[in-house]
């Protein structure tokens, strides 16, 4: 089964960008959706498709894809938007799915 | 307002089973196609199996085959997921997510996202 790759933590300065990868073969037939999770909490759908947001989320969360990397970035960060994030695909090779290792966002 | 309320946690010895449920309130069961994910302590999400509506079917994790059930009471709106055999691995926090899925302006399948998600059910396995 296919695996998504990403960084264990990043930091941001406050108001700074930053932008959280995710690699895996599956990204170069699927879209990344990604999640995310802060303590005690329930994931919450951030991105979607080509570059979606859904209602609610601000618009400084934005997504992209190139080849087998998808890419979540948070530009102009704030202290809300430290959390966990996890990317999410379709398995190229079934019709499962398969969840990012995860990356810790600190915003400093 | 589209919701989906889990039942309360569990505590079970290992090798017994434990049914999580899953109420969607706002919507109906038969519009959504309902996935469960996983975490155990300290650990990342892990999608367990679902309804798959390209198949028509519900798929498994293969790690899960023969030990997970997942099924539906449409007269209730309630999803349940059924896991046996337990262990202590198997400590975690379980999720009910509904999935919605986008097609193409020729009706071919192009993204899907888990947009909805429960609060959690802890599951606790120990003797």
């Amino acid at each position: 089964s296919s695996e998504l790759t990403q960084d264990p933590a990043v930091s941001v300065a406050l108001g700074q960008t930053v932008r959280i990868t995710c690699q895996g073969d599956s990204l170069r037939s699927y879209y990344a959706s990604w999640y995310q999770q802060k303590p005690g909490q329930a994931p919450v759908l951030v991105i979607y498709g080509k570059n979606n947001r859904p209602s609610g989320i601000p618009d400084r969360f934005s997504g992209s894809s190139s080849g087998n990397t998808a890419s979540l970035t948070i530009t102009g960060a704030q202290a809300e938007d430290e959390a966990d994030y996890y990317c999410n695909s379709r398995d190229s090779s079934s019709n499962h799915y398969v969840f990012g290792t995860g990356t810790k966002v600190t915003v400093l | 307002q589209v919701q989906l309320v889990q039942s309360g946690a569990e505590v079970k010895k290992p090798g017994a089973s434990v049914k999580v449920s899953c109420k969607v309130s706002g919507y109906t069961l038969t519009e959504v196609s309902m996935h469960w994910v996983r975490q155990a302590p300290g650990k990342g999400l892990e999608w367990m199996g679902g309804f798959d509506p390209e198949d028509g079917e519900t798929i498994y994790a293969q790690k899960f085959q023969g030990r997970v059930t997942m099924t539906e009471d449409t007269s209730t709106d309630t999803a349940y997921m059924e896991l046996s055999s337990l262990r202590s691995e198997d400590t975690a926090v379980y999720y009910c997510g509904s999935a919605t899925y986008y097609y193409d302006s020729s009706g071919y399948y192009s993204h899907d996202a888990f947009d909805i998600w429960g609060q959690g059910t802890m599951v606790t396995v120990s003797s």
